[in-house]
């Protein structure tokens, strides 16, 4: 069964740093491309980005309001994925959800709650 | 980017309607679409993907359909258990993008 839990969330001031992470179960993260997107408060869902396979390379993609800032990693021994987020501003405040990407989002964590403060 | 627009942004319908709800593409997108369905207080699930497909577990009730630019989710009779949003996907290109959501009541 695969199950992806999120962990790490809090309250940050403006300008802050916070390291999400996304510990799997049911298959191995490098084997699979992962994804970020988050949602803010009473708002729609907004892709953060994502790392492919080390089968595919291993890249990563970001969304343009996000790239420079937030950063997607991986580390296999313990089969999670990381996602570092620097600069963070008040309107990057939102749930993270961690997801497994085949091109439509298969699998979602229970989401992160990220709040950032002024 | 993939401008993604839902209508309706709410519908209230009757257990055992038929509803429909369509997404359209700003540009063509082939077949990559999903739709999600989700409900308060939790993340979204998975329900349709390459536009028809079926996710594994969903309830035949739920369909999808379209091509290029226009799609729709139908769901052929409303059970209690679907009010929820719902949400349209593409991943032709980046960045991927949603639609706004469509909020689903039971009258």
């Amino acid at each position: 069964e695969v199950k992806l839990v999120e962990s790490g969330g809090g309250l940050v001031k403006r300008g802050g740093s916070l390291r999400l992470s996304c510990e799997a179960s049911g298959f191995t993260v490098r084997d699979a491309w992962m994804s970020w997107v988050r949602q803010s408060p009473g708002k729609g869902l907004e892709w953060v980005g994502q790392i492919k396979s080390t089968a595919d390379s291993g890249t990563t993609d970001y969304a343009a309001p996000v790239k420079g800032r937030f950063s997607i990693s991986r580390d296999a021994s313990k089969n999670t994925l990381f996602l570092q987020m620097n600069n963070l501003k008040t309107e990057d405040t939102a749930v993270y959800y961690c997801t497994k990407t085949s091109g439509s989002f298969d699998y979602w964590g229970q989401g992160a709650l990220v709040t950032v403060s002024s | 980017d993939i401008q993604m627009t839902q209508s309706p942004s709410t519908l209230s319908a009757s257990v055992g309607d038929r509803v429909t709800i369509t997404c359209r593409a700003s540009q063509s997108i082939l077949r990559w679409l999903a739709w999600y369905q989700q409900k308060p207080g939790k993340a979204p699930t998975l329900l349709i993907y390459m536009a028809s497909s079926l996710d594994s577990g969903v309830p035949s009730r739920f369909s999808g359909s379209g091509s290029g630019t226009e799609f729709t989710l139908t769901i052929s009779s409303l059970q209690p258990d679907d009010s929820a949003t719902y949400f349209c996907q593409q991943y032709n290109g980046y960045p991927i993008t949603f639609g706004q959501g469509t909020r689903l009541e039971i009258k």
